[in-house]
């Protein structure tokens, strides 16, 4: 079975800090992984997605993620937050070997202060 | 914003009535997916339709229906409504291929009381 873990209910940083997401995965097959943003009362946002090749992925807005396979882990990064990156983050994977089912973290809030 | 649109924005029903909650997918795919996100919570896997057939359940009971259309629209029906069915739904389009990136619609609101 596919999962996902975002370790961190919430995440505070100062504007114009680096912004770190945490996100590790278990799949039997090759992950393919996502972020998405929701913001209040809104659907899910995409953001960026590792399907393979290069570790360092960039995205949406700044937004870049680095996938490391001996960690299973896909970290959310951007250099530079801006208090506008404040929502509701989501790791998500899609095991290969298991069809189209996306299996979603927790979510992780980011509250980026002035 | 994406091209799925979904309707209503907000739903109050009462346990034991049943409801229907409608998307339309983004133009050019194939594929509809639905989830359930419970407050507070990721979103949960309900089921995905292609070719107008279910091609993959999560964990929901029968009482969780769907439908696709030829024009990739669908539909998720529940029920026998239940409290806990109290929870953003999410419609998301795609392509069938696992690579492809599903995009979300902005979700119906359904308040079961």
């Amino acid at each position: 079975a596919q999962s996902v873990a975002q370790p961190e209910d919430q995440v505070n940083v100062a504007e114009g800090n680096p912004l770190t997401v945490k996100c590790t995965y278990s799949v039997s097959g090759n992950p393919y992984l996502f972020w998405y943003v929701q913001y209040p009362n809104r659907g899910l946002q995409f953001l960026l997605k590792y399907i393979t090749g290069d570790n360092l992925v960039k995205g949406s807005y700044g937004f870049e993620a680095e996938f490391n396979k001996s960690q299973t882990s896909f970290h959310l990064k951007k250099p530079s937050a801006l208090v506008s990156d404040s929502a509701l983050y989501f790791c998500a994977v899609r095991d290969e070997a298991a069809g189209n089912k996306l299996t979603f973290g927790g979510g992780t809030r980011v509250l980026v202060k002035p | 914003e994406t091209g799925v649109t979904q309707s209503p924005t907000h739903l109050i029903k009462t346990r034991g009535q049943q409801v229907t909650l409608r998307c339309s997918s983004q133009s050019g795919h194939n594929t509809v997916s639905w989830y359930q996100q419970a407050l507070g919570q990721g979103p949960q896997f309900i089921f995905q339709y292609y070719r107008e057939e279910e091609n993959g359940r999560g964990n929901f009971p029968p009482r969780f229906s769907g439908l696709q259309f030829p024009n990739y629209s669908s539909e998720l029906n529940v029920n026998a409504l239940e409290l806990d069915d109290s929870a953003l739904y999410l419609c998301a389009s795609s392509f069938i291929q696992g690579r492809e990136t599903q995009y979300f619609g902005p979700g119906t609101r359904l308040l079961v009381l």
